[in-house]
């Protein structure tokens, strides 16, 4: 059974850093590009960042480049989202979702069920 | 950025009904579209990706459609577990963009 497990979520002040973690396990997870996907409250989805299966190319939106950083480490079947300089509209759930095993980065299948971030003074 | 519009943002229908949602695209995608659904405080569930193609487990009720600009999500006969938030997405280019949401409510 395929399984995606967030963590790391939590209360910081605005301009703190967080980690989040995604912990995958029923599948090689070193053959699936992965992404984290976000939700404000009350608010739609929305994109944040992927990286390649073999962490050779990353992506992201706009709105986090320069302070939120994917990375994976195959060996322990985990994802990680590095946040740093947080502001007030980081706030949200934030999804681990597995995307493609082929070159481009294809749909997600399969999905966390997310961790809260709240960035709050 | 490739906008994704859909419309309408919410809808009421009943059991039984049939129910479409448009999503339109800024420009062309190819068929690079996936559906999601998700219900409230829930992860969203994968429906349909390359615009048509059911995901495992999906049932046969619900349908996909279109390529390029415009596509549509139909499910015939809606049933009490339908009821949610429907999201349309591209992974044509980056940045990877999802529509507003339908939610779709029982009259």
């Amino acid at each position: 059974e395929v399984q995606l497990v967030e963590s790391g979520g939590g209360l910081v002040q605005p301009g703190g850093s967080l980690t989040l973690s995604c912990a995958v396990s029923g599948f090689t997870f070193s053959n699936y590009w992965m992404s984290w996907v976000r939700q404000a409250p009350g608010k739609g989805l929305e994109w944040v960042a992927n990286i390649k299966q073999d962490g050779s190319e990353k992506h992201y939106v706009d709105s986090v480049k320069g302070r939120f950083t994917i990375s994976r480490d195959n060996a322990k079947n985990s994802l990680y989202l590095q946040m740093i300089s947080l502001r007030a509209e980081d706030t949200a759930v934030y999804y681990c979702a597995r995307g493609s095993s082929a070159r481009n980065v294809g749909p997600f299948d399969y999905w966390g069920q997310g961790t809260l971030v709240t960035v709050s003074s | 950025d490739i906008q994704m519009t859909q419309s309408p943002s919410s809808l009421s229908a009943s059991v039984g009904d049939r129910v479409t949602i448009t999503c339109r695209a800024s420009q062309g995608i190819s068929k690079y579209l996936a559906w999601f659904q998700q219900k409230p405080g829930k992860a969203p569930k994968s429906l349909i990706y390359v615009a048509s193609s059911l995901q495992s487990g999906v049932p046969s009720r619900f349908s996909g459609s279109g390529s390029g600009t415009d596509f549509t999500l139909t499910i015939i006969s809606l049933q009490p577990e339908d009821f949610a938030t429907y999201y349309c997405q591209q992974y044509y280019s980056y940045p990877l963009t999802f529509g507003g949401g339908t939610r779709v409510e029982i009259e």
